[in-house]
């Protein structure tokens, strides 16, 4: 089946520590997204990227660090100097083909950090 | 740029009766508009879409949508709701083609009360 995996689904860290979050397609999608989910705050854009070895910063990049070294997997680190990291994380993908740039979702992860 | 809003973050309805969740956008260009739904701890799954044509669109579950452009407006019904779509909306909106991010609305928590 086609689709999006996220792992892991739930992550716990300590303050002070990088992690990272993956994020793996086989939907053969170019573009590849990372959004942050608070409580009654919707969805925030945090990287995406439409190519191969390359990526922008969405509305809070800060934080946050990205690679694109193939195009079936975009991972997410979230760095010791995102002030506040707990959150919902969820990874998107999608292409010109798939009408009006309807986005993919993966399943997310929730990281807690302590 | 584009913004969109869900003038309701909480909405509770009894089983069997009819719903309208609220969405309006603002764009001086064509857009494209997405109704994504949420279920706990997922990813989000597209119901219906709005891309060019009929502006009443029909998506999954029994869900239709109807877009409005002097209103700049895709509000989001269904006549008869079960218990489970107890689950979060959101409204997104892409600004014409070629245009590979969306802006999500804060989301629309539907409440179905038995």
């Amino acid at each position: 089946d086609g689709g999006i995996t996220q792992s892991p689904k739930y992550l716990f860290r300590k303050e002070g520590q990088n992690v990272t979050l993956s994020c793996e397609q086989n939907l053969n999608h170019d573009a590849m997204y990372w959004y942050r989910q608070d409580p009654g705050q919707g969805l925030r854009l945090i990287y995406y990227s439409q190519i191969v070895n390359d990526f922008q910063k969405g509305d809070i990049a800060e934080g946050y660090s990205v690679s694109r070294e193939k195009k079936e997997s975009f991972p997410l680190t979230v760095t010791s100097a995102q002030k506040n990291p707990t959150a919902f994380y969820l990874c998107a993908s999608t292409s010109p083909g798939t009408g009006g740039y309807e986005q993919y979702f993966g399943p997310g992860t929730r990281l807690t950090v302590t | 740029a584009q913004s969109v809003t869900q003038l309701d973050s909480q909405v509770p309805v009894f089983e069997e009766a009819p719903v309208e969740l609220r969405c309006n956008y603002s764009s001086s260009v064509s857009v494209y508009l997405f109704w994504y739904v949420q279920y706990p701890n997922q990813g989000l799954q597209l119901l219906l879409k709005y891309l060019s044509g009929s502006t009443l669109v029909k998506g999954i579950n029994g869900f239709e949508a109807e877009f409005n452009k002097s209103q700049t407006s895709f509000h989001l019904r269904k006549p008869s709701v079960h218990i489970s779509d107890t689950a979060e909306y959101f409204c997104a909106v892409s600004v014409g083609f070629g245009n590979e991010k969306l802006t999500f609305g804060t989301g629309t928590r539907l409440t179905i009360i038995p």
